[in-house]
């Protein structure tokens, strides 16, 4: 199984464009997370959904959105790039029964 | 909020020697408390977990405690070898039916000296 993947792994993306940054996971998680990581810096929750149809935010909502169709798809969209948005961001996912949470490799986004 | 701080920012050991990396937290309902070891360039990756009914796991060369009075807990990896150099994170989350959002600490880059 391939686990959890996202795309692209890394982009540049012009200031007021939009972007959205692809998750899927083939484990059949329950809950699925983004997180951006800052240089140097430990990681932060973007938003969450513990399970298909819901979403809620996390520390740092703003200027993020989030959907979740279906169990292994949870795409993260910037509507209106910022150069604070260059970051790395790392999806994850975790089942109900067992709390450790998976990365997916990341993807690198710088916004200029 | 739940706010988690991690102490040391790094932390240089010799090859063989012990290595403890410390966090505290602030929200007393958290019960989960994982660590994760993140290479560079990598994805963060989960070493050890501890629940908050357990006060001590181990795993080979890698333990976790928990103090929930004091609400800190700690990292300790014994016979450290260069393979271990990496940056380390400790996270707490309060989980429930709402799901596991972790707050995680700012991190220690462990360098192991040969």
């Amino acid at each position: 199984t391939a686990g959890i993947t996202q795309a692209p792994t890394s982009q540049i993306l012009a200031a007021g464009r939009s972007m959205t940054l692809r998750c899927t996971q083939d484990m059949r998680h329950n809950a699925m997370y983004w997180y951006r990581q800052d240089l140097g810096l430990g990681l932060r929750l973007i938003h969450y959904s513990n399970t298909a149809g819901t979403t809620g935010k996390g520390e740092v909502p703003d200027g993020y959105s989030v959907s979740r169709a279906n169990t292994d798809d949870f795409p993260l969209t910037l509507a209106s790039a910022v150069p604070s948005q260059t970051s790395v961001y790392f999806c994850a996912s975790s089942d109900w029964d067992n709390n450790e949470q998976f990365f997916g490799p990341g993807t690198r986004l710088t916004v200029l | 909020g739940e706010n988690v701080e991690q102490h040391p920012s790094t932390l240089s050991v010799q090859e063989g020697d012990s290595a403890v990396i410390k966090c505290t937290y602030s929200d007393s309902a958290s019960n989960y408390f994982p660590w994760y070891k993140q290479e560079l360039g990598k994805r963060p990756q989960l070493i050890i977990d501890i629940r908050s009914n357990v006060g001590e796991k181990k795993d080979q060369r890698i333990a976790v405690t928990l103090n929930k009075t004091a609400k800190h807990f700690s990292l300790h990896i014994t016979e450290t070898q260069p393979e271990d150099s990496a940056v380390y994170f400790c996270a707490a989350s309060r989980v429930n039916n709402a799901g596991n959002m972790l707050t995680f600490g700012g991190g220690t880059r462990l360098m192991v000296k040969p």
